[in-house]
């Protein structure tokens, strides 16, 4: 079965830091990849997403994840966060090569300090 | 819609009780999604609708929770009996053409059983 590892539960950093968050998923097989963020007292949001092509995908304010098949990682980066970027982000694996649903990991909380 | 639509936002109900809680979709998506948000548990998926065929109910924790999806479009999750481990958010979602496309989140109903 499909599994998603968030190494992360909480971190935290100060504003204008550098973020990476760890996801690793098992799953032999072809993946789409996505990052959902869930700023305070918000609905879940799609962050990016792959599917195919170049590993390193851009997504919205600034962040972006680079999808590494050897190591089944999906790494979630941005170079300078922000008070703002505080939130909990959720990675999710799903079957590349069928219907069926999306794998989420159990989430790692952002705080950002200002 | 504009969006996923659930209701209600917020349920308190007692311990015995039946409970149903809907989605509405948005309109053209043909999956439709459950999920039960805990804290420090991510994402449980629970069922999901893809067109015409039958449910993937894999992810039902118990024979007390149930779902249907009529017409294609409004759902509605059933949990009988409830206890109090029932109490979490419930996250509905939908999707154009399947998991590997990505989700829209509704913003879950909050049940609470006391």
């Amino acid at each position: 079965a499909q599994s998603v590892s968030q190494h992360n539960h909480h971190v935290i950093l100060s504003e204008a830091a550098s973020l990476e968050l760890g996801c690793n998923y098992s799953y032999g097989g072809t993946v789409n990849l996505f990052w959902y963020v869930q700023y305070p007292g918000q609905h879940l949001q799609l962050l990016l997403k792959y599917f195919s092509g170049d590993p390193l995908v851009k997504g919205i304010k600034g962040f972006e994840a680079e999808f590494i098949k050897s190591k089944f990682s999906f790494n979630l980066r941005k170079p300078s966060v922000q008070w703002s970027d505080t939130a909990e982000y959720f990675c999710a694996v799903a079957d590349g090569g069928s219907q069926g649903n999306l794998i989420f990991g159990k989430g790692t909380k952002l705080s950002v300090k200002p | 819609g504009a969006g996923v639509s659930q209701s209600p936002s917020n349920k308190v109900t007692e311990k015995g009780k039946d409970v149903e809680l809907r989605c509405d979709p948005i309109s053209g998506h043909t999956a439709l999604y459950w999920y039960r948000q805990s804290l420090g548990q991510g994402l449980e998926f629970l069922i999901y609708f893809q067109g015409n065929s039958a449910p993937d109910k894999s992810g039902l924790p118990s024979d007390r929770f149930s779902a249907e999806r009529t017409g294609g479009s409004v759902s509605t999750l059933t949990i009988q009996r409830t206890q109090q481990e029932d109490s979490a958010v419930y996250l509905c979602a939908s999707s154009l053409a399947g998991a590997r496309y990505g989700y829209t989140f509704g913003s879950g109903t909050r049940l609470t059983v006391v």
